[in-house]
């Protein structure tokens, strides 16, 4: 079966700091990962996805992830964060079964950006 | 624009009791679905629908029924709550089926407590 673990609960990180949230998955087939991201009160949004092609995805508000499949890792980073970056993130892989695709989450990371 | 709408916004129960949580769609997806999201396990799937008259299960489905009769509305049934149902709900929805080039559109989610 395929799953999907955040290694980090949770993340505090200071205002204009590199930050790196990490992400790995099982599977035994090719997947489709994805990264959204929940503000508070609010449903999750798409962050990026890699389906295939260049193993650095670069997504909106400057976030980037990195497929790595020998490590079967997919970390999501910021090379400097704002205050407006404080939310949960969700990696998540793609799963075929019984005909269709369906997405299974991790239990996701809290980032806390202080000033 | 309205997206994916979830009615109502918040919810007590009593144990035992019955209710239905309303999502809707006005972007002509197919793919619908419902997620519960507890502390610590993030986003598990109840049940999908890919399109209008067909419904599957997702990982925790015991406890909800659902339909589909048209592509618009994915209602979410409890019809005999628990405090285990305690949960925040949220319905997503993607042109496609879940994980491929589509992304999943969410609501913000119902907040249901079951006393």
């Amino acid at each position: 079966a395929q799953s999907v673990t955040q290694l980090d609960s949770q993340v505090p990180v200071f205002e204009e700091a590199p930050v790196e949230l990490r992400c790995n998955y099982s599977s035994s087939v090719s997947v489709y990962l994805f990264w959204y991201v929940q503000y508070p009160n609010q449903g999750l949004q798409l962050l990026l996805k890699y389906l295939s092609g260049s193993t650095l995805v670069k997504g909106i508000n400057g976030f980037e992830a990195e497929f790595n499949k020998s490590q079967t890792s997919f970390h999501l980073r910021k090379p400097s964060v704002h205050i407006s970056d404080t939310a949960e993130y969700f990696c998540a892989v793609s799963v075929w079964s019984g005909g269709y695709n369906k997405l299974i989450f991790g239990a996701g990371t809290r980032l806390a950006v202080h000033p | 624009n309205a997206g994916v709408t979830q009615t109502p916004k918040f919810q007590v129960l009593k144990t035992g009791q019955s209710m239905t949580l309303q999502c809707a769609q006005d972007m002509n997806h197919e793919y619908m679905s419902w997620y519960r999201q507890d502390p610590g396990m993030g986003l598990r799937l109840i049940h999908y629908s890919v399109g209008a008259g067909i419904t599957d299960q997702g990982e925790v489905p015991n406890g909800y029924n659902v339909s589909r009769s048209t592509t618009e509305d994915f209602p979410l049934r409890l019809l005999s709550a628990a405090p285990s149902q305690t949960s925040v709900y949220f319905c997503a929805s993607s042109y496609g089926s879940a994980g491929g080039n589509s992304p999943l559109h969410f609501g913000n989610g119902t907040r249901l407590t079951v006393t």
